[in-house]
């Protein structure tokens, strides 16, 4: 089956730095998610990026569906970022997604 | 954004007690999917719904149950809760039909059997 694998596990950064998140997965992704996950556990969806570039505030979703990766950036890293970040994939519009492991965020002042 | 809403937000059993979480979503949406998430894990999905009295079995399906009633509800239920079910359950619902394919998830249930 599907199999994600992100990294890194963790990271800690300086406030003011940037992130780069990646999620390598093992077979064709029709589907492709980001998510965040609060510290307090709620879960919100970042990104729907299947293929190519997206952008929303301080963060950008790249996708290159042919080497079969994805990559989440964040620009400007503030405290509130801090959380763990998952990508989730699916190989067809009607299968399950599966998720990566996370990369849990720390950003300190 | 899909509103779901999960009940109860925290939950307290003994090993062998009966419990049933609950999810509603108020879009319309026909896929309802149960997750846990456990430390080392991820999230991992138990059972999922595309409709009112489908049931689908998820990658972890072993001592949980669920039934979908109606395309607002979906239950999950322990039946003889045990100690390695404790967990963060999530319940999320798309709308691929729309080819909406984005997940929404609840705030979560944190599940504590004793």
């Amino acid at each position: 089956g599907q199999q994600v694998q992100q990294s890194p596990a963790s990271l800690v950064l300086q406030e003011g730095e940037n992130a780069e998140l990646q999620c390598n997965f093992s077979s064709t992704a029709t589907r492709l998610q980001w998510f965040y996950q609060h510290p307090g556990g709620r879960l919100v969806s970042l990104f729907y990026n299947p293929s190519g570039t997206k952008h929303t505030g301080r963060l950008t979703s790249t996708t290159v569906t042919n080497e079969r990766r994805s990559s989440l950036h964040i620009s400007s890293s503030q405290t509130t970022d801090s959380g763990t970040y998952f990508c989730a994939i699916a190989s067809s519009s009607f299968s399950k997604l599966v998720f990566g492991q996370g990369t849990s965020l720390s950003v300190v002042p | 954004e899909a509103a779901v809403t999960q009940s109860p937000r925290n939950k307290v059993t003994v090993t062998g007690g009966n419990v049933t979480l609950s999810c509603r979503q108020t879009n319309s949406h026909n896929y309802m999917y149960w997750y846990r998430q456990d430390t080392g894990h991820g999230l991992r999905l138990i059972h999922y719904s595309y409709g009112a009295g489908n049931l689908q079995i998820g990658d972890v399906p072993d001592g949980y149950k669920a039934t979908r009633t109606t395309q607002e509800d979906f239950f999950l239920l322990l039946e003889l809760a045990s100690p390695s079910q404790t967990s963060l359950y999530f319940c999320a619902s798309s709308d691929q039909q729309r080819g909406q394919n984005t997940l929404y998830f609840g705030a979560g249930t944190r599940l504590s059997v004793l």
